[in-house]
């Protein structure tokens, strides 16, 4: 059976303090991996699509890198405004053909 | 990417009602996809919204507790039915354009609270 998992649940930092989120899977063959960010009662905002290993994509503080048993979302230098949650869901070749979502990983970044 | 709106954005409901949630996208769109999150959770897939046929729903999720239509290739409604407590949730309506491993884009959400 596919599976995310996501961890720290929860981190806080100090602003400019620069950290790394972990999602770990279990899937029979990636099609894809998707990074979300979300903030409260709101939807999800896309962020990233990774498919192979070793790919790796940017976006301002953000960047996402792929092995072929973990994701890693690096934040660095963070501020206030990059608090959220972020969500991390992957696509395998399963026979439902379903994207999983991880629990996420709320982020709190201190002033 | 595409632009989603869902309406309502919330509401509050008694128990016993029921609510529909409709879901407007901006330009066509193959797939549609409807989600539960609840406090504190993550998000689970309750259909996906098949245009021109009836909706195809995961394991837990039924037809009368949440029939579903997809008139054409912008639009879904998601009706919850004969609520009850246990149904306030956040409920997100999500599209790709295309089949495959294609980028989902998520609507912003529509909170229920059911008393």
């Amino acid at each position: 059976e596919d599976q995310v998992t996501q961890s720290p649940e929860a981190l806080r930092l100090q602003e400019g303090e620069s950290s790394s989120l972990n999602c770990s899977y279990t899937v029979s063959g990636l099609r894809g991996l998707f990074w979300y960010r979300q903030d409260p009662g709101k939807g999800p905002e896309f962020l990233f699509t990774l498919y192979s290993a070793g790919e790796e994509k940017e976006k301002e503080r953000l960047k996402a890198t792929l092995t072929k048993k973990e994701s890693f979302l690096h934040i660095t230098a963070p501020k206030p405004e990059d608090s959220a949650t972020y969500l991390c869901a992957v696509h395998g070749m399963n026979r439902d053909d379903k994207i999983i979502f991880g629990k996420g990983t709320r982020l709190h970044i201190l002033p | 990417s595409a632009v989603i709106s869902q309406k309502p954005s919330r509401d509050i409901c008694q128990r016993g009602t029921s609510l529909t949630i409709q879901c407007q996208v901006d330009s066509q769109v193959t797939m549609m996809f409807w989600y539960r999150q609840q406090p504190g959770q993550s998000l689970t897939l309750i259909a996906t919204a098949n245009q021109g046929s009836e909706a195809t729903y995961e394991s837990g999720f039924v037809i009368d507790k949440f029939p579903i239509s997809r008139p054409n290739l912008t639009f879904s409604t998601l009706t919850v039915s004969n609520m009850s407590p246990e149904d306030s949730s956040i409920y997100l309506c999500s599209v790709s354009r295309g089949l495959g491993t294609d980028t989902q884009y998520f609507g912003p959400g529509t909170r229920l609270t059911v008393l």
